[in-house]
C-alpha cells in the first residue's frame, strides 16, 4: 500500500538556524513527488515536484532533494514568516489518480 | 491568471442535512480532485474529475458525490451528513490526468456539522 511518513511532526528553530525535513514514501512506480506549505486554514500552496532520484530543486531559502526512498526539504537560515506546516505527497503509477499526503511537519521559527 | 476559487468560506450544517461545495479550477486547467482534511492531517483523496466525469475515487461512501461542468468548474456534494464530515474540504486543478501533473489547491471550504 502507498504511504508517506513525515518527521519530526513538530519543529521549532530560532531565527536563522538551518534544519532539514524528512519524508519516507513507500509507492509503486513514483510518478511525482509534492511539497506544499499550508498555513492554518488555508489551502496548500505549492513548491516543488521532483520526479527522479537524484533531483533537487531550490526557491529562496528552501531546497528539495529525491532518493529512492526519501525526500528531504532543506531549510537555510529560516525567518519567522517560513513558519507553517510542511507537507509532502506522492502520486504513484499503479493507475491512481490521487495524492497520497503525509500529515505534515508544523514549522515554528522563533525570531 | 486567475488561481483556483472555492465558495463558500465556511459552512454550518447540522447532522442529516446535504451540503453543495463548489470550486472554480485554474485558467486552462481540465482536471478538478477533491481532498478532505481533518485538522492536524494531511488531505484525504476523495474523487478527480476530468473533462466533466470521474476519474478515480478514494475511500469515501456514495453519499459524496460530484460534477464537472464544461467550464472545467465543479462541485461537491455530501448527503446525510454526519458529525466526522466536519473538515476543511479542498479543491485541486491541474492540466490533465497524467501522473506528473501538478496541483494547484484552492483555499478551501470549512464544513462544521453540528
Amino acid at each position: 500500500e502507498d504511504q508517506v511518513t513525515q518527521s519530526p511532526e513538530a519543529l521549532r528553530l530560532q531565527e536563522g538556524e538551518s534544519s532539514s525535513l524528512n519524508c519516507s514514501y513507500t509507492v509503486s512506480g513514483l510518478r511525482g513527488l509534492f511539497w506544499y506549505r499550508q498555513d492554518p486554514g488555508k489551502g496548500p500552496e505549492f513548491l516543488f515536484t521532483l520526479y527522479s532520484a537524484g533531483e533537487e530543486k531550490e526557491k529562496e531559502r528552501l531546497k528539495a532533494t529525491l532518493t529512492k526512498k526519501e525526500s528531504f526539504l532543506h531549510i537555510t537560515a529560516p525567518k519567522p514568516e517560513d513558519s507553517a506546516t510542511y507537507l509532502c505527497a506522492v502520486r504513484g503509477g499503479s493507475g491512481t489518480y490521487k495524492y497520497i499526503f503525509g500529515t505534515g511537519t508544523r514549522l515554528k521559527v522563533l525570531a | 491568471e486567475t488561481g483556483v476559487t472555492q465558495s463558500p468560506t465556511h459552512l454550518i450544517k447540522t447532522r442529516g442535512q446535504q451540503v453543495t461545495l463548489r470550486c472554480s479550477s485554474q485558467s486552462g486547467h481540465n482536471t478538478v480532485s477533491w481532498y478532505q482534511q481533518a485538522l492536524g492531517q494531511g488531505p484525504q483523496f476523495i474523487f478527480q474529475y476530468y473533462r466533466e466525469e470521474e476519474n478515480g475515487r478514494g475511500n469515501f461512501p456514495p453519499r459524496f458525490s460530484g460534477l464537472q461542468f464544461p467550464n472545467y468548474s465543479s462541485e461537491l456534494n455530501v448527503n446525510a451528513l454526519e458529525l466526522d464530515d466536519s473538515a476543511l474540504y479542498l479543491c485541486a486543478s491541474s492540466l490533465g490526468t497524467a501522473g506528473t501533473d501538478t496541483q494547484y489547491f484552492g483555499p478551501g471550504t470549512r464544513l462544521t456539522v453540528l
